[in-house]
């Protein structure tokens, strides 16, 4: 049974930062890329960025690039998001993903963590 | 980027009822679309793949088709626990996008 779970989320000022975790179990880790997906209070989905297999391909949204980073530790079956310059505007409900598929295409979710809150208030 | 145009925004039905939702895409994804469903509190689900092929164990009331630029999430008789927020999701391309959302309440 594929298994995600996130942590690190929390109460952070702004500027601050952040570093979220997702435990991954039930599947071959290495094998699929992984995903940030977020919504913010009462909003829609934002996907957030994308990491391949081997760590090193990464995608970003706009709304993060350069303040995000994402990050993956196979042997221990691990994916990070590390959220620096936070903002009113990323508070969020945190998920991670796992894509759908094994191939190089950008790919959907097939399952997703429960979540995990980052509120970003002084 | 691909922007994704989901309407409507919210609907109202009736159990029985056959809901369409649709998501177009700004320029074509071929078939790369998926649907999920949201229920309050709850973890996003997907419900469709590749446009049209549906998640294992999810209803087969639920359906999807198009291509292209013009997506559809079709549940042919709305059950109770259908009721929830729907998304479309486009991975032709990144930035990865969503559609706005679709609120399915009970009329």
């Amino acid at each position: 049974e594929v298994q995600l779970l996130e942590s690190g989320g929390g109460l952070v000022q702004p500027g601050g930062s952040l570093r979220l975790s997702c435990a991954a179990s039930g599947f071959i880790f290495s094998n699929y890329a992984m995903s940030w997906v977020r919504q913010a209070p009462g909003k829609g989905l934002e996907w957030v960025s994308t990491i391949g297999t081997g760590g090193v391909n990464t995608h970003y949204a706009d709304s993060v690039k350069g303040r995000f980073t994402i990050s993956r530790d196979n042997s221990k079956d691990t994916l990070y998001l590390q959220m620096n310059s936070l903002g009113a505007e990323d508070t969020a409900v945190y998920y991670c993903a796992k894509k759908g598929a094994i191939t190089p295409r950008p790919g959907d979710f097939d399952f997703w963590g429960q979540g995990t809150l980052v509120t970003v208030s002084s | 980027d691909i922007q994704m145009t989901q309407s409507p925004s919210a609907m109202s039905a009736s159990v029985g009822d056959r809901v369409t939702i649709t998501c177009r895409a700004s320029q074509g994804i071929s078939n790369y679309l998926a649907w999920f469903q949201q229920k309050p509190g709850k973890v996003p689900k997907r419900l469709i793949y590749a446009a049209s092929s549906l998640m294992s164990g999810v209803p087969s009331r639920f359906s999807g088709s198009g291509s292209g630029t013009e997506f559809t999430l079709t549940i042919s008789s709305l059950q109770p626990e259908d009721f929830a927020t729907y998304y479309c999701l486009q991975h032709n391309s990144y930035p990865l996008t969503f559609g706005g959302g679709t609120k399915v309440g009970i009329k």
